[in-house]
């Protein structure tokens, strides 16, 4: 986990309330990432961001928001929109942007929704 | 979708055996790396293979890939009870610019 700091660990949210997610890094990577992980499953990318100022949508960015005015940082929103945001939010970075390169992972928010 | 599988989903061996997990993939890749992630944590970098690559060895890990049959396979040797987590392959695409992480094989090492 090492460089890269994700909070808070735990997030409880009302429905209809917008929630940020906080992911920074130390590791002057270019590329940043977030994937959501349902239990039992494997990691779907919502957003990626390769430069400052820049980003794309993954698979499953409905619901979702980001901003990348930083190098070291890449907060998501969930939003009220996101039907079913319940499930463990992971951020990465790496070092390049091309695909395929060895990202690094944060220590995870794991949202709740009441 | 591009996303890989593992097999077995599940693994439950005694400490001391070898523990071998299997990943297959559905298009061409560049690359294909193995994670690994303990329970309630974030991912962590175990090793990553080329395309043009058919085996590589890191430690008590093997890697070997057949992009022949798309797939793939990481053998734990001598396992330990530290090794228990589980472990995803994740893929890229020769002709998209995302990475894909496959299912998971949840591994128990029994001390």
């Amino acid at each position: 986990d090492g460089g890269i700091t994700q909070s808070p660990k735990y997030l409880f949210r009302k429905e209809g309330q917008n929630v940020t997610l906080s992911c920074e890094q130390n590791l002057n990577h270019d590329a940043m990432y977030w994937y959501r992980q349902d239990p039992g499953q494997g990691l779907r990318l919502i957003y990626y961001s390769q430069i400052v100022n820049d980003f794309q949508k993954g698979d499953i960015a409905e619901g979702y928001s980001v901003s990348r005015e930083k190098k070291e940082s890449f907060p998501l929103t969930v939003t009220s929109a996101q039907k079913n945001p319940t499930a463990f939010y992971l951020c990465a970075s790496s070092k390049g942007r091309g695909v395929g390169d060895t990202q690094y992972f944060g220590p995870g928010t794991r949202l709740t929704v009441l | 979708s591009q996303q890989g599988e593992e097999d077995p989903q599940a693994l439950s061996i005694q400490e001391g055996e070898n523990a071998t997990m299997n990943c297959s993939y559905k298009t061409s890749i560049n690359n294909l790396q193995w994670y690994r992630q303990n329970s309630g944590r974030g991912l962590v970098h175990l090793i990553l293979i080329r395309s043009n690559e058919r085996e590589k060895h890191s430690g008590r890990l093997r890697v070997t890939l057949d992009t022949s049959k798309k797939s793939s396979s990481l053998l734990i040797t001598a396992s330990r009870a530290a090794d228990t987590a589980s472990y995803f392959c994740a893929t890229d695409s020769n002709t998209g610019n995302q990475f894909y992480f496959g299912t998971g094989t949840s591994l128990t090492v029994i001390p």
